[in-house]
């Protein structure tokens, strides 16, 4: 049964600072790694896809890596903003079933 | 990008009533839909996988008599609490995966149920 964790649960950093999430799954027998950002009370936005055959993505300040042989994906927010402040969501997909990591919480200060 | 919504997007009812939540791809067909529950500061928790033409398949621990999951066309899908109790209350959220995205999900905006 497919495990997903993320580390750190929350963290609070200035503005500009770059970070980085960590996402760690048990089983590397995935089809794709997403990550997600979820604002209070709201749905989820995709932020990006990783593909099993591929390393990395990137979509502006957000870079996401996927090691599938160590079962770990990283998500690098380069110079946060305070808009920034959300909570990232990464999901494994097992052909189309999704399980979600437990989420990092973010926020970011002026 | 493909869009999924969800109809609607909160609802408040009575203990012991029945509510009937929508999802919908817009913009292209999904055989297959999903349903998550989310409780307030927990992640995401999947119930189950909606079939079009078929059953649904419900996770481990979700009760099918009371989540009846409903797969009636290609673009909808309907998840209906019945019965539904305080517990019940949740943020309910759907996905369809697209083909042409290499089966990226794409989340409905999700539903916040209160049950009084």
């Amino acid at each position: 049964k497919q495990e997903v964790t993320q580390i750190p649960a929350a963290l609070s950093v200035p503005e500009g600072e770059n970070l980085v999430l960590n996402c760690s799954f048990t089983d590397s027998a995935i089809y794709n790694l997403q990550w997600f950002r979820q604002d209070p009370g709201k749905g989820l936005t995709s932020l990006l896809l990783i593909q099993s055959s591929q390393r990395e993505q990137t979509s502006g300040r957000l870079n996401a890596s996927l090691d599938k042989s160590s079962g770990r994906s990283t998500l690098y927010i380069a110079a946060s903003q305070p808009g920034d402040s959300a909570t990232y969501l990464c999901a494994a997909t097992g052909f189309q079933k999704l399980v979600f990591g437990t989420g990092t919480r973010l926020l970011v200060s002026p | 990008g493909a869009v999924v919504s969800q109809h609607p997007s909160w609802v408040i009812c009575k203990s012991g009533t029945s509510v009937k939540i929508e999802c919908r791809s817009l913009d292209f067909q999904a055989t297959t839909m999903f349903w998550y529950r989310q409780f307030p500061k927990q992640s995401l928790m999947l119930m189950a996988t909606s079939n079009e033409g078929s059953k649904a398949t419900y996770e481990q621990g979700v009760e099918k008599d009371k989540f009846l999951i409903n797969h009636a066309s290609l673009t909808l899908s309907t998840l209906t609490v019945t019965s539904a109790h305080p517990e019940d209350s949740s943020f309910y959220i759907c996905s369809a995966p697209h083909r042409g995205g290499g089966y990226e999900q794409y989340f409905g905006p999700g539903t916040r149920l209160t049950v009084t």
